[in-house]
């Protein structure tokens, strides 16, 4: 069976560090792999979606990177974090090719507080 | 644009009563229907689809959902709600290229 790992679970930072948010699929090869965000415990706003090793698309211009280094490895990472990245960041994946009809399947999230 | 929407913000039940947590949607064609819940601090679970067929779904945990094409909705149901139930739910649509959007999620509380 599959599982998404995510780690990790809690994480304080000062505002103008670095951050680096790691996501790990077992059980499948080749996931499509996406990353949240959930602000105030409400909506998901996607962030970033990788199709394959080294191919992200970016939804919303920000303050935030990511990179698939190998095949079910998801990173997302900052150069120097701000107040508003703040937010509970969820990882998810679903399996390869275009159908839509698949469902996510989601990690259990990492707290982050910019302080 | 393509967009669903929860319009509670949060659902009031008693336990063992039905609930209802309510989605309608605006997806041009054929569209992709999910539902997951999320309980505090935790990630999403996923709880049932619609694709095509059958317009009631049923899906994890006693819940069902039923899609209607001429109400464009795709309300969540179950028949007898438990304390445990209570959780934040997410109705959320697939787009062509298989990214998922969510609506803004419903508070269920159920209360003994």
């Amino acid at each position: 069976s599959q599982t998404i790992h995510q780690w990790p679970a809690t994480l304080v930072q000062p505002v103008g560090s670095p951050l680096s948010l790691e996501c790990t699929v077992e059980g499948t090869s080749n996931p499509n792999l996406y990353w949240y965000r959930q602000a105030a415990g409400r909506g998901l706003q996607l962030l970033f979606y990788s199709v394959g090793i080294g191919q992200i698309s970016s939804e919303v211009p920000q303050n935030l990177s990511a990179s698939r280094p190998q095949d079910r490895q998801f990173i997302l990472s900052s150069k120097k974090l701000l107040l508003s990245d703040s937010g509970f960041y969820l990882c998810a994946w679903r399996p390869p090719g275009d159908r839509s009809s698949y469902e996510q399947y989601f990690g259990p999230g990492t707290r982050l507080t910019v302080t | 644009a393509q967009s669903v929407a929860q319009p509670e913000d949060q659902v009031n039940v008693a336990e063992g009563n039905p609930l209802t947590v309510k989605c309608t949607y605006s997806v041009s064609g054929n569209p992709y229907l999910f539902w997951y819940v999320q309980y505090p601090n935790r990630g999403l679970q996923f709880l049932l689809k619609y694709i095509t067929g059958d317009n009631l779904v049923k899906g994890s945990y006693g819940f069902e959902a039923e899609f209607n094409k001429s109400q464009t909705s795709f309300h969540l149901k179950k028949p007898s709600a438990l304390v445990s139930d209570s959780a934040l739910y997410f109705c959320a649509f697939s787009s062509n290229t298989g990214k998922l959007i969510f609506g803004q999620g419903t508070t269920l509380q159920v209360k003994p």
